[in-house]
């Protein structure tokens, strides 16, 4: 079967920097993709590792493991802004799977 | 450039009576999806569609739900008889080919079957 496994809760301080990992089990895997879902709001793309390593987009960085089944999304400088559920999402046989979220939350 | 579009973007019915959600995705996107999420749980697939082809709608429940994409641009997702269970968020996304682990949503259509 398929599956991907985050953690449900993370908690940090304003301006740390805090990493969300995600592991998967799937077969066809071509992909790995975070999004950002504020309450009530779209989730959003945030980033897209198909390789293994490091993409960094600004704060926002992303990285792969293939050999290994796993990922992280790292935050830094962390905003109050950035409080938020945080998806990872697996392409797999020509379909995108979604993890259950990671909900951030953030301390003045 | 605009965004996915969908409406309504709150529907609340009784249960059995039947509801329609239609989505407009970014101009030139020719795969849509439709997923489901509930509170606090990630997205999950209900159908996806290629140009006007439904490629894979392994998860609709196709007792009660049924899509359709018409001339490979909006879509619109349909349930009937609406059950209690089916109170949930519905999101529209679409993606380019080249892009995908790239997919645009819209803003849901938040269902509530009383």
């Amino acid at each position: 079967g398929q599956s991907l496994e985050q953690p449900s809760e993370v908690t940090a301080v304003e301006g740390a920097i805090v990493q969300i990992n995600c592991t998967y089990q799937t077969s066809g895997f071509y992909g790995l993709s975070w999004y950002q879902q504020h309450d009530g709001g779209a989730p959003t793309f945030l980033s897209y590792n198909a390789l293994d390593g490091l993409e960094e987009t600004g704060r926002f960085s992303s990285f792969l493991s293939r050999s290994d089944s796993y990922g992280y999304l790292l935050l830094q400088e962390l905003q109050m802004k950035d409080s938020a559920s945080y998806f990872c999402a697996v392409g797999s046989d020509d379909k995108i799977i979604f993890g259950k979220g990671t909900r951030l939350h953030i301390l003045p | 450039e605009a965004g996915v579009v969908q409406s309504p973007r709150y529907k609340i019915i009784e249960k059995k009576q039947p509801v329609a959600f239609w989505c407009n995705p970014i101009s030139g996107h020719n795969t849509l999806y439709w997923y489901l999420q509930n509170l606090g749980q990630g997205p999950e697939l209900l159908i996806r569609y290629e140009n006007e082809e439904a490629v894979d709608d392994s998860q609709l429940p196709k007792d009660r739900f049924s899509a359709e994409r018409l001339k490979g641009v909006d879509s619109t997702l349909k349930i009937q008889p609406a059950e209690l269970g089916d109170s949930a968020v519905y999101l529209c996304a679409s993606s380019l080919d080249n892009r995908p682990g790239e997919l645009f949503f819209g803003e849901g259509s938040r269902l509530t079957v009383l």
